[in-house]
């Protein structure tokens, strides 16, 4: 595998399942960032972690729960999910010594809650 | 606080055309920019940055843009458009949130290419 793969690429669930979004980098790096993309509304920065230490919360509800086991695993973990919610989850990583904000980003988990 | 702008939602361009994607940003400092590249369904691929230095940066598939600091923008162009360069394309400026980086991104133009 090689740069940020993400998994699963699709997901449906309902509004009281839980599921968790996989993000792997195989690019040495040690940033790594969760956005979401939802129709004609900006990309939204969600959460960064640097060096496997959570450094931005975006006003995330609580029903978004990330975890950084290590600098190359980003998990985003969801409950009780909302319509509203349904959005391409894309994840990135960068290198922060000297990329200087360069980041490269997986395919994104394209997520449905009905 | 830093922004991107993007006046362009929507640009139709015949193949074999020239393109032009504007972007103007704001920020405080020297910025770090990029341009960014998304075909239906997938992730946003890099194409091109400005960190320092020359002006004109040529990017991959055939891209550049220059960074015009008297008018705080850095313009996508390609000479000649191909059908497969049909996707969105977002522009984004370089910052920093506590130790790391974070970038800011337009809300996108959306390139359709007519044959």
């Amino acid at each position: 595998e090689t740069g940020v793969t993400q998994t699963p690429r699709h997901l449906v669930m309902g509004m009281t399942n839980k599921k968790s979004l996989k993000c792997e980098q195989h690019l040495g790096h040690n940033a790594m960032y969760w956005y979401k993309q939802s129709a004609k509304k900006p990309l939204e920065l969600m959460f960064v972690y640097s060096l496997e230490e959570r450094v931005e919360n975006n006003s995330v509800p609580s029903r978004f729960s990330p975890e950084c086991p290590n600098s190359s695993h980003l998990f985003l973990h969801l409950h009780t999910l909302q319509p509203e919610d349904s959005a391409l989850y894309l994840c990135a990583s960068s290198q922060e010594a000297y990329r200087r904000g360069e980041q490269y980003f997986g395919p994104g988990t394209r997520l449905t809650v009905t | 606080a830093q922004s991107v702008t993007q006046p362009d939602i929507h640009i139709t361009v015949s193949e074999g055309a020239s393109l032009e994607l504007r972007c103007n940003y704001s920020y405080g400092a020297t910025p770090y920019l990029f341009w960014y590249v998304q075909s239906p369904g997938q992730g946003l691929q890099l194409l091109l940055k400005y960190f320092s230095g020359d002006t004109l940066v040529q990017g991959i598939k055939g891209f550049e843009a220059e960074f015009k600091r008297s008018q705080s923008s850095f313009n996508l162009r390609k000479p000649s458009v191909h059908w497969s360069d049909a996707a969105e394309y977002f522009c984004a400026v370089g910052g920093f949130t506590g130790t790391a980086s974070k970038l800011t991104f337009g809300t996108g133009t959306r390139l359709q290419v007519t044959l």
